[in-house]
């Protein structure tokens, strides 16, 4: 049984770019959230979709925005990058009970 | 969600067990105390977790109290591979639940 997957791995974007990245949670979990980790700083809550919407978002921008997809999958968008964007982005997806949220290893995003 | 305390870093003798404490004072009723882990430059793992009763899974215990502003995360004969920085979150747990990270406690397994 497959984690949460993320992809790319990493990325290398210039600033005023836009960014897709790509997560697939742990089977048979419907709950997907992402998170952002500026390097030497815990996670922070970026936003969480549940059936396809968002239910919950953090204090980030709208340049930051997602999707869900009906297979639960999701996607994270970031537009007009900043050079402050450069970090590690979580996705960790949870199921029926919601009581524990498993991670993905990350995609390390370098805004230049 | 109620705040977290952490010390900043630990040190541990390789084999002997590790104590991590964490206060949350103003934990209220219906909030479990999780603890994750990050190894470094990986996502975090979780751990464990509990609401007022201790806890214990392969990978840990979790020791809280009785009035549930404080608990220890044990991890009985720690490793080098145990090495990583520890966080320690109280979170309400339902449908939109977030985590909300603190700094962690930066755990060094020493040899």
């Amino acid at each position: 049984d497959a984690g949460v997957t993320q992809s790319p791995t990493h990325l290398i974007k210039t600033r005023g770019q836009q960014v897709t990245l790509r997560c697939s949670p742990k089977s048979g979990h419907d709950t997907v959230s992402w998170y952002q980790q500026a390097l030497g700083q815990g996670p922070q809550f970026i936003f969480q979709y549940y059936e396809e919407e968002e239910r919950q978002r953090g204090n980030f921008p709208d340049r930051f925005s997602g999707h869900q997809y009906p297979n639960y999958s999701s996607e994270l968008n970031v537009n007009a990058l900043l050079l402050g964007d450069s970090a590690l982005y979580l996705c960790a997806s949870s199921g029926d009970n919601k009581e524990t949220q498993y991670f993905g290893p990350g995609t390390r995003l370098l805004v230049l | 969600d109620a705040k977290t305390t952490q010390p900043p870093s630990m040190d541990c003798a390789e084999g002997r067990a590790a104590n991590l404490p964490c206060n949350h004072s103003t934990i209220s009723g219906n909030e479990y105390v999780y603890w994750y882990r990050q190894i470094h430059s990986q996502g975090p793992q979780y751990i464990i977790h509990g609401l007022k009763n201790n806890e214990t899974n392969e990978m840990a215990s979790l020791i809280i109290t009785e009035d549930r502003k404080s608990s220890t995360l044990i991890l009985p004969h720690a490793t080098l591979r145990d090495t990583a920085v520890y966080y320690c979150i109280v979170s309400r747990t339902y449908a939109g639940n977030m985590l909300t990270f603190g700094g962690g406690t930066r755990l060094m397994v020493k040899p």
